[in-house]
C-alpha cells in the first residue's frame, strides 16, 4: 500500500532534550517536505527537500533541522525543543510537477513543556 | 503572513444545504488544490485545478480557479454528514516545492 509513515504519532517531551520525528514514504517520491498545523493559522512549511541532499527553508525554518540521505527517509530533528514547537506535525510526498498532489502521513502530535 | 486567504473559518449548515468556500490570494498561483482533512489523519486531496476559469465537478463538490489565478472556490451542493471536514486550499505562488496553504475552513454538516 503507498503510503507515507510517520513515527510517532505522539510524544511528550522536555524542553532542551533533543529528539527527531521520522518520515518514510514507499512511492518513490522525489519531493518531501514537513508542515506544522496549528489553531487557526493552517499548514505551515518547514523544510522541504526537491531530492537526495537536497533540502531548502520553509517560512517556519527556526529549531529545526532536516536531512535527505536516502530518498524515503526524510526525518525532523528538533535539536533543542521548546514550547512554542508543541505543535501537530506532517509530513508529505510528491512527484514533479508541482501540481501533483501531495501525500500525508498521519501527523505526530508533539507536546514540549 | 498567510498568502491563502480562506474564508468562511467556520461553516456550519444542515443536511441538504448548499455552501461555498473561498480561497483568494493577491498573488498569481500556476496550479490550485483543495485538500480535505479528517479529525487524526492528514489532507488528502480533492482536485487540481490549473487553468484560468477552468471548472471541475467531483460529484456533489464542484470547483471554480479565477480566470486571473488568484483565487478559487469550492461548492457543495446538497451537504452531507460525509461533507464535514477542514477544507484547505494550497499552492505555489513562486518557486517549485513552497507549496502554501490556507488556513482552512471548518465545515460541520449536521443531520
Amino acid at each position: 500500500e503507498a503510503q507515507v509513515t510517520q513515527n510517532p504519532r505522539y510524544l511528550i517531551t522536555v524542553t532542551g532534550k533533543k529528539l527527531t520525528v521520522t518520515c518514510s514514504q514507499n512511492m518513490n517520491h522525489e519531493y518531501m517536505s514537513w508542515y506544522r498545523q496549528d489553531p487557526g493559522l493552517g499548514l505551515r512549511q518547514i523544510y522541504y527537500s526537491m531530492n537526495v541532499e537536497v533540502t531548502d527553508k520553509g517560512d517556519v525554518p527556526e529549531g529545526y533541522k532536516v536531512s535527505r540521505k536516502e530518498k524515503r527517509n526524510f526525518p525532523l530533528i528538533l535539536e533543542s525543543p521548546s514550547p512554542n514547537q508543541t505543535s501537530l506535525y506532517f509530513c508529505a510526498s510528491g512527484t514533479q510537477p508541482y501540481n501533483s498532489p501531495l501525500h500525508f502521513g498521519n501527523g505526530t502530535r508533539l507536546t514540549v513543556t | 503572513t498567510q498568502l491563502l486567504e480562506q474564508s468562511p473559518q467556520f461553516l456550519s449548515i444542515q443536511e441538504g444545504e448548499n455552501l461555498t468556500v473561498y480561497c483568494n490570494s493577491s498573488s498569481v498561483f500556476s496550479s490550485l488544490q483543495w485538500y480535505r482533512q479528517e479529525p487524526g489523519e492528514g489532507p488528502v486531496l480533492l482536485v487540481t485545478v490549473v487553468t484560468g476559469g477552468e471548472v471541475k465537478k467531483l460529484k456533489r463538490l464542484t470547483f471554480q480557479f479565477g480566470d486571473a489565478r488568484k483565487d478559487s472556490s469550492l461548492h457543495i451542493t446538497a451537504a452531507q454528514p460525509g461533507d464535514t471536514g477542514l477544507y484547505l486550499c494550497a499552492g505555489e505562488p513562486d518557486s517549485w516545492g513552497k507549496f502554501q496553504f490556507g488556513a482552512g475552513t471548518q465545515v460541520v454538516v449536521t443531520p
